[in-house]
């Protein structure tokens, strides 16, 4: 079992949708990130988070460290905003990060 | 624009041979970081040099070998390259040498094929 899953793999949405994307992880964390991998290649840090939520436009991140859960969410989507989400956790044990194999997201006009 | 550059962006070359990827980080960071990231294992972080000394060690292959200078670029080297290396090799950069708590600046990627 991955210790990083993602949810789902592929999202196909409309232009204006609200959009979720889950993150679970199986390890002790001091911090969650969320990546953005845009289609030619480039990786952009999102957020990094070690409780609560951030806000960032239109972009959201919450997490639940009890739960050991992550969301991004993405309000009013937009066709700009169709690439790979990556989300990675930094594992106590092992002092780097940890990635989710990512969710690849699709946003039509 | 993350202030992160790699070279080469594309290197095609032979199974068997050595190539060298380059990273220079952001201006002011000591950390690097390098990633490799094939399409069916996704992202997995390599290795860690901080102000010029390796501080963590991730799923490197023997075969690999990176290096951080006194400039604070770096270098990873491949050699002995097989099929399965061919990848995105990126590199990112962070001011300190706390790999998870800290925001990386990722660079463009190498895109390395081997035939």
């Amino acid at each position: 079992k991955n210790e990083v899953e993602q949810s789902p793999q592929n999202l196909t949405a409309q232009e204006g949708e609200f959009i979720t994307i889950n993150c679970s992880y199986s390890v002790g964390i001091s911090a969650l990130h969320w990546l953005q991998q845009h289609p030619g290649g480039g990786i952009v840090s999102l957020f990094m988070l070690s409780s609560g939520k951030k806000k960032h436009g239109r972009l959201i991140a919450t997490i639940n460290i009890q739960e050991k859960h992550s969301s991004l969410h993405i309000t009013a989507s937009h066709p700009r905003d169709s690439a790979v989400y990556i989300c990675a956790v930094d594992s106590w044990s092992q002092g780097n990060l940890i990635f989710g194999k990512g969710t690849k997201l699709s946003v039509k006009p | 624009d993350s202030g992160v550059t790699q070279t080469p962006k594309h290197l095609i070359t032979a199974t068997g041979q050595r190539v060298t990827l380059r990273c220079s980080p952001r201006s002011g960071d000591l950390s690097v970081y390098w990633y490799q990231q094939s399409l069916d294992q996704g992202l997995q972080f390599l290795i860690q040099y901080y102000n010029g000394e390796e501080r963590a060690k991730g799923n490197i292959l023997e075969r690999f070998s990176a290096q951080q200078f006194p400039d604070l670029h770096s270098e990873l080297n491949l050699s002995s390259l097989e099929l399965g290396d061919s990848a995105l090799y990126f590199c990112a950069s962070s001011d300190g040498g706390l790999a998870g708590v800290e925001t990386q600046y990722f660079g463009p990627g190498t895109r390395l094929l081997v035939l």
